[in-house]
């Protein structure tokens, strides 16, 4: 069974500093991986795609990347923002595409 | 539509009582899936549909859970007999095809209070 660990469990940090998520998953039989977004009460903004065949993507101030063979994605943000403050959950597909989540990092960004 | 809809985006249900939760996917996407999220915590999969076909039930907690679509396209999650673990977000999300560039899309959810 895919079991997903994300760390820190929670962040803050002043405006401006440079950050680094860490994800680890069990089975590395996955087709893709996803970080999405949540902020409170609202449902999942997906923010970037990994295929199982890249090692990284980049979209703005966000870069992820795939080390699938040790189970490991890594989401980095550049020069965070108040607005960046939220929850970030790392979720690999599995098998018939079935996402699986972690507990996700909670992030705060200080003005 | 535009996104993943579901509703209602609220329910107050009393203990024993039997809720419905809809969900309306993407237009055209074949893959539907099911999600609860408590307090505090990642979204647990529930269960998932290709098309009509429910595919994967493993993560429905009890016999009380039921899932549907029958059409293929909107999906009906039920809770018979409510109870007050059952109290979380309920999240609907559908991928289309596109192999393993096929991103997954969530609606609002529904979040239930069982009282």
């Amino acid at each position: 069974k895919q079991e997903v660990t994300q760390i820190p469990a929670a962040l803050s940090v002043p405006e401006g500093e440079n950050l680094v998520l860490n994800c680890s998953f069990t089975d590395s039989a996955i087709y893709n991986l996803q970080w999405f977004r949540q902020d409170p009460g609202k449902g999942l903004t997906s923010l970037l795609l990994i295929q199982s065949s890249q090692r990284e993507q980049t979209s703005g101030r966000l870069n992820a990347s795939l080390d699938k063979s040790s189970g490991r994605s890594t989401l980095y943000i550049a020069a965070s923002q108040p607005g960046d403050s939220a929850t970030y959950l790392c979720a690999p597909a599995e098998r018939g595409f079935k996402t699986i989540f972690g507990a996700g990092t909670r992030l705060f960004v200080k003005a | 539509g535009a996104g993943v809809s579901q509703s209602p985006r609220y329910k107050v249900a009393k203990r024993g009582q039997d809720v419905a939760l809809r969900c309306d996917p993407i237009s055209g996407h074949v893959s539907l899936f099911w999600y609860q999220q408590a307090l505090g915590q990642g979204p647990e999969f529930l269960t998932y549909f290709q098309n009509e076909a429910q595919l994967d039930k493993s993560g429905l907690p009890s016999d009380r859970f039921f899932a549907e679509r029958p059409e293929g396209s909107v999906s009906t999650l039920k809770i018979q007999r409510t109870q007050q673990e059952d109290s979380a977000v309920y999240l609907c999300a559908s991928r289309g095809t596109g192999g393993s560039r096929t991103e997954a899309f969530f609606g609002q959810g529904t979040r239930l209070t069982v009282v």
